[in-house]
């Protein structure tokens, strides 16, 4: 089963726009939720996370929106940039520092 | 701090044979995973390890096996390669601060190829 959703699955978005990621989990047992970051090739880097006792983070140009009632978590990516292009992944940590991984959305910032 | 290293990059077998996939970490983290990536799909879970000389399976451990003899290293064995293993596998390392998650760390990742 899927327990963490992921949509869309890709995103075409204008340079200077808004990308927008979002993630929906099952377990309540999930303590941390962090956004990876991969560009071909590479492993997925850590971008920014969140736990869930606060509803929102923002570092830099990254935010992520966290709604523990809902069960969903975002990012949102400000003023978008052509190097911005990569395969994001949502993921969510239970016991043993597990990572349940999204499905990746893959993002391409037109210029 | 190399920080997480896997060796090799890149390895291509024939069904059947056997190999282990090297992981070591130099920030004396006491947890540490195992993930495959497969084309279209998030990573996932093979084996995990909460500190040395304890292991469990996580989403996809058949065919795989771990073990873990020391704080700094975390090898992945497969028994006998078939072609659904075809794909990049990926360590990480952890550790929790006052019982709270610090920041995941991924290797560079293994591309493996089974023939």
């Amino acid at each position: 089963q899927q327990q963490v959703k992921q949509s869309p699955q890709s995103l075409i978005v204008q340079k200077g726009g808004i990308s927008i990621i979002n993630c929906a989990y099952e377990n309540t047992a999930f303590d941390y939720f962090p956004w990876y970051q991969q560009f071909p090739g590479k492993g997925p880097a850590l971008l920014i996370a969140i736990r869930p006792d606060v509803s929102e983070k923002k570092e830099g140009r990254f935010t992520i929106s966290f709604n523990k009632s809902a069960k969903q978590f975002s990012l949102h990516i400000m003023d978008s940039q052509p190097g911005d292009s990569a395969t994001y992944f949502c993921a969510a940590m239970e016991y043993g520092n597990k990572l349940v991984f999204g499905a990746g959305t893959i993002l391409r910032v037109k210029s | 701090n190399a920080g997480v290293t896997q060796t090799p990059k890149f390895q291509v077998l024939k069904t059947g044979q056997s190999m282990t996939l090297q992981c070591a970490q130099d920030m004396n983290h006491e947890y540490m995973s195992w993930y495959r990536q497969d084309p279209g799909m998030g990573l996932r879970l093979i084996h995990y390890s909460v500190g040395a000389g304890i292991t469990d399976q996580g989403e996809v451990p058949n065919g795989y096996n771990v073990s873990r003899s020391t704080t700094e290293d975390f090898p992945l064995r497969l028994l006998s390669a078939a072609p659904s293993q075809t794909s990049v596998y990926f360590c990480a390392s952890s550790s929790r601060t006052s019982g709270s998650p610090d920041t995941q760390y991924f290797g560079p990742g293994t591309r493996l190829t089974v023939l």
